[in-house]
C-alpha cells in the first residue's frame, strides 16, 4: 500500500524559513517523479513543484520560484520542500503527491501538514 | 498557463440522482491531461478519473468521465451519501499542473 506521510508543518514568521518532508513506503520511491501541492484554508487545490524521480530536475510555479527549492533522498524515501522568505499568502496545507508511472497525472496523496505564516 | 473553470460551484442534489460537473480548459487539452479528484472533507484529495475517461482503481463505476480539447464532464450516476465531497479537474500542460477551482456535491 502507497503511504505518504508528511510532516515539519508549524507557525513561522513572514520572511522565514521551514522544511517539510514526506516520508515514502509501500512503492519503489526512485521509480516515481513526486510533487508538492498546496491548500490554503478553505480554498481549493494549487500545484507548488515536482521533481524528477533521480531528482536531476524540477519544475516549480511561479509563485513560489526562486523561494522554495524540492529535493528528495532516495536512499532515505524522503521527499522535502525547503521554503525561504516566506509569506503570510504560503499559509496552507502542504500535500505530498505521487505522479503516476510513464505519465503525468497525480495518483496518490498524503495526509498533509498546515503551514501557517504570520507574526 | 492554461486555466481550468469548473461549474457549477455547487451542486445540491437527492441521493440517487445524476450529477453532472464541467471542466472547461482555457486551451485544448486534448483528451489525455485531464484528471479529477475527489476531496471529503478533513481529508487529502483522491485520485478518480485519468485520461479523461479512465477510473483509477477502486473507483466505483458510478462515477464516469468524458470529453476532449476543451470540455470535460464528471458523471455521478446515483449519488450515494459518500459521494459529498469537493471534485477538482487537473490538467498538465509544458511542465506546469493547474487545478480547477472545484465544485462542491452536496446531497440533501
Amino acid at each position: 500500500e502507497v503511504q505518504l506521510v508528511e510532516s515539519g508543518g508549524g507557525l513561522v514568521q513572514p520572511g522565514g524559513s521551514l522544511r517539510v518532508s514526506c516520508a515514502a513506503s509501500g512503492f519503489t520511491f526512485s521509480s516515481y517523479w513526486m510533487h508538492w501541492v498546496r491548500q490554503a484554508p478553505g480554498k481549493g487545490l494549487v500545484w507548488v513543484s515536482r521533481i524528477k524521480n533521480d531528482g536531476s530536475g524540477a519544475d516549480y510555479a511561479d509563485s513560489v520560484k526562486g523561494r522554495f527549492t524540492i529535493s528528495r533522498d532516495n536512499s532515505k524515501n524522503v521527499l522535502y520542500l525547503q521554503m525561504n522568505s516566506l509569506r503570510a499568502e504560503d499559509t496552507a496545507v502542504y500535500y505530498c503527491a505521487r505522479e503516476a508511472s510513464n505519465s503525468w497525472y497525480i495518483d496518490s496523496w498524503g495526509q498533509g501538514t498546515l503551514v501557517t505564516v504570520s507574526s | 498557463e492554461i486555466v481550468l473553470t469548473q461549474s457549477p460551484g455547487t451542486l445540491s442534489l437527492s441521493q440517487g440522482e445524476r450529477a453532472t460537473l464541467s471542466c472547461r480548459a482555457s486551451q485544448n487539452i486534448g483528451n489525455s491531461y485531464l484528471a479529477w479528484h475527489q476531496q471529503k472533507p478533513g481529508q487529502a484529495p483522491r485520485l478518480l478519473i485519468s485520461g479523461a475517461s479512465n477510473r483509477a482503481t477502486g473507483i466505483p463505476d458510478r462515477f464516469s468521465g468524458s470529453g476532449s480539447g476543451t470540455d470535460f464532464t464528471l458523471t455521478i450516476s446515483g449519488l450515494e451519501p459518500e459521494d459529498s465531497a469537493v471534485y477538482y479537474c487537473q490538467q498538465y500542460s509544458s511542465s506546469r499542473w493547474t487545478f480547477g477551482q472545484g465544485t462542491k456535491v452536496e446531497i440533501k
